[in-house]
């Protein structure tokens, strides 16, 4: 069964940069996409990109001038960073795989349990 | 803003079947997928693709399509199927991932 464990600060100040891995168990990361999806308090789901195992990169229009996503097959790792971070990117912050499926399809069957990460000085 | 939209709340009494809609012009092309979250815990995967369950999840959940609207369709509501749920698919352009606001369902 495939796992996955998000790692990094708890605490951002304000400006700096964000960055999180997450680590993939009891699977490979080839051939799969592999995403950051967050969850500010209270509120919904929002995807912030995706990353193939070969290295290609998808990001959210609306974070895409600040979001890098990296992998490590070796490490069987990806990791994400979010620059000029403001309160606003507080949030718990998922991994996931996926988006997976056959043509027309879009789903994440798993999923990290998530690492809350406050933007605060 | 999403590009798939999904009505923030809904209630059914215990037992009754409630139906939660996501609406995009996406959907149109792209199937909807539905996650289940309970407070304070990851997202889970319920339904995705025409109407596949992932093994183990009730039979009770199911999916369905027309036009611009995906249903996630609940038949005999249970007290443990109070939670969020949250739609998601493509957006218009079909290049990005996009999620609905999500449904607050509450069983009475």
């Amino acid at each position: 069964q495939v796992q996955l464990q998000e790692s990094g600060p708890g605490l951002v100040k304000p400006s700096e940069t964000l960055s999180l891995t997450c680590t993939v168990s009891g699977g490979s990361l080839s051939s799969f996409y592999w995403s950051w999806i967050r969850q500010p308090p209270g509120k919904g789901l929002e995807w912030i990109g995706y990353i193939y195992y070969n290295g290609s990169t998808n990001y959210s229009p609306s974070l895409k001038s600040r979001v890098t996503l990296s992998v490590d097959t070796s490490k069987n790792k990806f990791s994400l960073k979010l620059s000029s971070v403001t309160a606003a990117d507080t949030a718990m912050y998922y991994c996931a795989r996926g988006p997976s499926g056959s043509s027309g399809e879009e789903y994440f069957q798993h999923w990290g349990q998530g690492t809350l990460v406050t933007v605060s000085s | 803003s999403s590009e798939v939209t999904q009505d923030p709340a809904v209630s059914v009494a215990l037992g009754q079947t409630v139906r939660i809609t996501c609406q995009g012009d996406s959907l149109r092309s792209y199937y909807a997928s539905w996650y289940q979250q309970k407070p304070g815990q990851a997202p889970v995967l319920v339904i995705y693709g025409k109407n596949n369950r992932p093994s183990g999840f009730p039979d009770r959940f199911s999916g369905s399509s027309s036009g611009n609207t995906a249903s996630l369709t609940i038949t005999g509501a249970q007290a443990e199927d109070e939670a969020d749920y949250y739609c998601n698919s493509r957006d218009s352009s079909g290049n990005h991932v996009v999620f609905g606001g999500g449904t607050k369902l509450t069983v009475l």
